[in-house]
């Protein structure tokens, strides 16, 4: 079955203690993207990648990392959370060369920053 | 830049009436438009699409038609049913054919409840 699997999908921490957010898809996308989701914003994108070894910032990345050392894999990584990235977070892959903008999304990861 | 705009919710309906929830957008450029559904507990999922000016985008007797005299996109249905309760997002792509770098741009959201 194709899909976007995330891990944790609930998770409560600490300020200031690490943590990662894992994100894998199994459709062979290039492109894929993680989003924070607050009430009466939408989503935000926080940073996306076009392919292995490629990340770039989206709208809000300040207080998060990415990776992207295999195409599946995109792992978010907060470094240092506060409770401002207190959040519902998305990951979702895209093929780029489809039509554009059909993004797939993952259930979801609902973090809770102390 | 480019931007959504949603009508504000909650919207609450009673089963089988008629639906219209308004999105407007700006964009630089010539958008793609999108509906995307988020049902409880779940992801987004893609409801349906229009690439350019006139296209209409159905899918589940959901429809909305690409309006570039007034840069909108509003969604619509028919008969409402209690499966139908969710979030509703619109949203929008520039970019070329290869992929865009910044793929969506979406709207709030608005909150859909169905009573029977």
């Amino acid at each position: 079955e194709a899909q976007v699997t995330q891990n944790p999908r609930y998770l409560i921490t600490v300020t200031g203690k690490k943590l990662t957010v894992t994100c894998s898809q199994n459709m062979n996308h290039e492109y894929m993207s993680w989003y924070r989701q607050d009430p009466g914003l939408g989503l935000r994108q926080i940073y996306y990648s076009m392919n292995v070894e490629v990340t770039d910032k989206g709208d809000v990345p300040e207080g998060y990392k990415v990776s992207r050392k295999e195409k599946r894999n995109f792992p978010l990584i907060l470094e240092s959370p506060s409770p401002n990235q207190t959040s519902l977070y998305f990951c979702a892959s895209s093929q780029s060369r489809e039509v554009r903008g059909t993004q797939y999304f993952g259930p979801g990861t609902r973090l809770l920053v102390l | 830049g480019n931007s959504v705009t949603q009508m504000e919710g909650p919207v609450t309906l009673s089963e089988e009436a008629f639906l219209t929830i308004n999105c407007t957008y700006t964009a630089t450029g010539y958008p793609s438009l999108f509906w995307y559904v988020q049902y409880p507990g779940e992801g987004l999922q893609l409801l349906l699409k229009a690439t350019k000016a006139d296209d209409k985008g159905s899918n589940k007797g959901f429809e909305a038609t690409y309006r570039k005299e007034t840069t909108s996109f509003h969604l619509e249905k028919g008969s409402v049913q209690v499966s139908d309760s969710a979030v509703y997002f619109c949203a929008l792509s520039v970019g070329a054919l290869s992929g865009s770098a910044r793929q969506l741009t979406f709207g709030s959201g608005t909150q859909l409840t169905v009573l029977p």
